[in-house]
């Protein structure tokens, strides 16, 4: 069985610092993993997606995500943190096994302090 | 513009009463999806369909029913048997070339409160 687990459920940052969200996976197969972007009151839109290609996937509005095996580790970055990007931010991991094969993450809630 | 459409925003139903979620895509999307998201926790899936005339049950489908006449449309009927069914529903949609892959496309979500 897969699994995900994001590590914070809440961060913090000031405006213009760097942006960290971890997210580890477990998986039996080579997943395919995502990380998706949720405003408030909206519905979640692709940030990035890792598919077996290139370990380090850029995404849109800055955003990148590492996959690391070994660490079994897709965390998202950005190296300066804007206001708009205040939103929550899931981790999906999927087995490639169709619509009941992903797994979401519960979520962290990224905030911006001016 | 491409997109799904979910409606009612906001919908309030009372206790033993059925209501019916629309779900519209205009992206030729085979696959189309109805997820619950509940405050602090991932989204889980109720139903979803990968062809017209087929649909299958999720990990949460008790008290929830589907349909898929049309390629466009998947409405999601929350009945009175559903014993919580306050929350956030979202529809999504994936193409054929995605639909193992997992990369899905959201509509803005359809919040149900039960008074």
């Amino acid at each position: 069985a897969q699994s995900v687990t994001q590590l914070d459920s809440h961060v913090s940052v000031s405006e213009g610092t760097p942006v960290l969200l971890r997210c580890n996976y477990s998986s039996s197969y080579s997943p395919s993993l995502f990380w998706y972007v949720q405003h408030p009151n909206k519905g979640l839109q692709l940030l990035l997606k890792y598919t077996s290609a290139a370990t380090l996937v850029k995404g849109i509005n800055g955003f990148e995500a590492e996959f690391k095996k070994s660490e079994t580790s897709f965390h998202l970055t950005k190296p300066s943190a804007h206001m708009s990007d205040a939103a929550e931010y899931f981790c999906v991991v999927s087995e490639g096994r169709g619509a009941d094969g992903l797994t979401f993450g519960k979520g962290t809630h990224l905030i911006i302090q001016p | 513009d491409g997109g799904i459409t979910q409606s009612p925003k906001y919908l309030f139903r009372k206790e033993g009463q059925n209501v019916t979620l629309s779900c519209e895509q205009n992206l030729n999307h085979d696959a189309m999806y109805w997820y619950r998201q509940d405050p602090g926790q991932g989204l889980r899936l109720i139903y979803y369909s990968q062809i017209v005339n087929d649909f299958q049950k999720g990990d949460i489908a008790e008290g929830y029913s589907v349909s898929r006449e049309k390629k466009e449309s998947f409405p999601l009927t929350v009945t009175s048997a559903q014993k919580n069914p306050t929350a956030f529903y979202l529809c999504a949609s994936s193409s054929s070339r995605d639909t193992y892959t997992g990369e899905l496309f959201f509509g803005e979500g359809s919040r149900l409160t039960v008074l």
